[in-house]
């Protein structure tokens, strides 16, 4: 069965540069959420589209910035990295709530 | 306000003996209950799930977890650990017929001795 792709898998980048994460939902997954988990922590939801339109939206610094584009795929923006922005970086998809949630296995970006 | 609690932060048990992890949860609407664990360093993997209907599911790997709507509480729950179930464990509450965000309790560590 088809699951939540991400990309990359990790990624180092230095203070003050600019990431990119891509996140592909499962095919026919209307919604999208982003998660941050830092080191030893629970995941923190972030931001979540529907139909390619923002849905909700939590914990996400003004630096970081995210759409859903027309084939459903996810991107989160992240500029002037600090160090506290090192973290696993988790998408993840669903249809409706009925279906779960099926999260990708996450992007791990280290801020040098 | 909604929220997930995870009493325990770690849990040491010995391989075949029996497990039960805590979960409560605080939510307006009807709730989606979840279980996910986590190996260092990798993703979140779905154990099971609580939508309606019978209280008691049964998940992968030999687990189940119990919903009691009155204490609010979704336990997971394993007759007989093994080493491999070593790992951290995340209990999230979602909507019900809603796309909304998964919250998630601050986790369990498991540790398992031989």
């Amino acid at each position: 069965a088809a699951g939540v792709i991400q990309s990359p898998r990790h990624l180092i980048k230095e203070k003050r540069e600019t990431a990119t994460l891509k996140c592909y939902p499962i095919p026919r997954h209307d919604t999208v959420y982003w998660y941050q988990q830092g080191p030893g922590q629970d995941p923190q939801f972030l931001i979540s589209f529907y139909e390619k339109m923002q849905s909700d939206k939590g914990s996400i610094p003004d630096r970081f910035s995210a759409q859903q584009f027309s084939d459903y795929h996810s991107e989160l923006n992240m500029s002037s990295l600090e160090l506290g922005d090192s973290a696993l970086y988790f998408c993840a998809s669903t249809f409706s709530s009925e279906y779960g949630y099926t999260f990708g296995s996450g992007t791990r970006l280290t801020v040098v | 306000a909604q929220s997930v609690t995870q009493p325990d932060i770690h849990i040491t048990v010995s391989e075949g003996a029996s497990l039960e992890l805590r979960c409560n949860y605080s939510y307006g609407a009807t709730p989606y209950l979840f279980w996910y664990v986590q190996s260092p360093g990798q993703g979140l993997q779905l154990l099971l799930k609580y939508f309606s209907g019978d209280t008691l599911v049964q998940g992968i790997k030999g687990f189940e977890a119990e919903f009691k709507r009155s204490q609010s509480s979704f336990n997971l729950r394993k007759p007989s650990v093994h080493w491999s179930d070593a790992a951290e464990y995340f209990c999230a509450v979602g909507a019900f017929y809603n796309t909304d965000k998964l919250i998630f309790g601050t986790g369990t560590r498991l540790q398992v001795f031989p």
